[in-house]
């Protein structure tokens, strides 16, 4: 079982420049996210998905997009890469949208704008 | 608004000795809460979970404490280990109008276990 995977692990990226975050589950589960984490910030939700075709906001959203084409796949687009965005982006999924059964995170993709 | 934050953001003990991390939450209704160990250049990892009917839940050597009444939640590791450092996150879980769900972290804190 792979879990959650995310990919690439490590990525620099010029300022203005456009990428996507890939991650993928083979768990079946409908619950997706992306978080970015921050030293001292702790995990900050960007955007969410409660199954394919449906995909919400979290509390920092700006600057990214997403898509939820099929159960298992869940990138994250940066449209326009900015330094507020070098961060470590972790991608989590889980069964049940309510989150009660806890989430499965991947290991992570570092980003870094210069 | 909403925040989960914690009350030391390091902790130091020595091998053997038992641990005691705390969280503090602010919404009131919120009815689920999660505990997660991160390990240096990997992902949170859950450890134990605890719903807002119960005051104590316990798994492999940790313990997790809810007090509904203050706000505030606890996790305790008996018995630490080297292994155990890492950084703790709490989460709660947050009910949006809309009905769907969402997970908000605390800011963490640093576990290190001294030899």
């Amino acid at each position: 079982n792979a879990g959650v995977t995310q990919t690439p692990k490590f990525q620099v990226l010029k300022t203005g420049q456009s990428m996507t975050l890939q991650c993928a589950q083979d768990m079946n589960h409908e619950y997706m996210s992306w978080y970015r984490q921050d030293p001292g910030m702790g995990l900050r939700l960007i955007h969410y998905s409660v199954g394919a075709g449906i995909t919400d906001q979290g509390e920092v959203p700006n600057g990214y997009n997403v898509s939820r084409s099929t159960t298992e796949d869940f990138p994250l687009r940066l449209l326009s890469a900015a330094p507020s965005q070098t961060s470590v982006y972790f991608c989590a999924s889980s069964y049940s949208w309510t989150g009660k059964n806890g989430y499965t995170f991947g290991s992570g993709t570092r980003l870094t704008v210069v | 608004g909403e925040s989960v934050g914690l009350h030391l953001p390091t902790l130091s003990v020595q091998e053997g000795d038992n641990s005691i991390i705390n969280c503090a939450y602010s919404n009131s209704a919120s009815d689920y809460f999660i505990w997660y160990k991160q390990e240096s250049g990997k992902g949170p990892q859950f450890i134990i979970d605890i719903r807002s009917n119960m005051d104590k839940r316990q798994g492999q050597r940790v313990t997790v404490l809810l007090n509904k009444t203050v706000k505030h939640l606890s996790l305790q590791i008996a018995a630490t280990q080297p292994g155990d450092s890492a950084v703790y996150f709490c989460a709660e879980n947050i009910s949006n109008q809309g009905g769907s769900e969402k997970l908000v972290f605390g800011k963490g804190t640093k576990l290190t276990v001294n030899p």
